[in-house]
């Protein structure tokens, strides 16, 4: 099946530093990907979706300054978390689709702690 | 809108003990169904799917049944194993695969 990885798969960082996470899928190229965000004992919330070469579309309430999308190929997207806080906290995965694939494929997740 | 409603947990068992975590959902069209699964501390991990009406998707034991009459997609194995203590999500997705809606996720706990 298509493989989809995450980088870095745990960080942890200052109030008001910058954080970026990568999604790569390794085997297929990926036209869509996905990131959504995990509180802890709850399901998966769609932040964004992208589409390579174009802007991110956000979800309602997901603030697009905070984090920045940028899906500059076909096999990575990245999230920047600017200007990090506790409250953005949390556990961040992304999912691509593409080539014969018609469903999304999700990556291992990035746990982000900011002290 | 699409949504999945999805047994609440947490869910505790014994080992070898029979499982069944239901998934109901809502949706126009023809959704496709999933099941993942969530081990400590990691990402999800598809665990089976079915793309139609009446497909079964199985795999490790587990299985699930496209039911279109009931709208459901209930998770079953006849016999746990602490291996299987994880969260478990029941998701749908459009034909597509663009908007994909999650359960609210069940925890299992087997206990030997």
């Amino acid at each position: 099946g298509a493989v989809v990885s995450q980088h870095p798969s745990r960080v942890i960082c200052k109030s008001g530093t910058s954080v970026k996470i990568e999604c790569r899928s390794l085997d297929f190229q990926a036209t869509t990907m996905f990131w959504y965000r995990q509180f802890p004992k709850q399901s998966l919330m769609l932040m964004a979706t992208s589409n390579e070469g174009s802007k991110a579309t956000y979800e309602q309430g997901v603030e697009k300054d905070k984090f920045l999308i940028n899906h500059a190929s076909l096999t990575l997207s990245t999230l920047t978390v600017t200007s990090a806080h506790p409250e953005d906290s949390s556990f961040y995965i992304c999912s691509a689709k593409g080539g014969s694939h018609n469903e999304q494929f999700f990556g291992p997740g990035t746990r982000l702690t900011v002290l | 809108g699409d949504s999945v409603t999805q047994m609440e947990g947490p869910v505790t068992l014994s080992e070898e003990a029979f499982l069944t975590i239901n998934c109901t959902y809502t949706a126009t069209g023809y959704p496709s169904l999933f099941w993942y699964v969530q081990y400590p501390g990691e990402g999800l991990q598809l665990l089976l799917k079915a793309t139609k009406a009446d497909d079964k998707g199985s795999n490790k034991g587990f299985e699930a049944t496209y039911r279109k009459e009931t709208t459901s997609f209930h998770l079953e194995k006849g016999s746990v194993q602490v291996s299987d203590s994880a969260v478990y999500f029941c998701a749908l997705s459009d034909r597509g695969g663009n908007q994909f809606y999650f359960g609210t996720g069940t925890s299992l706990t087997v206990i030997p």
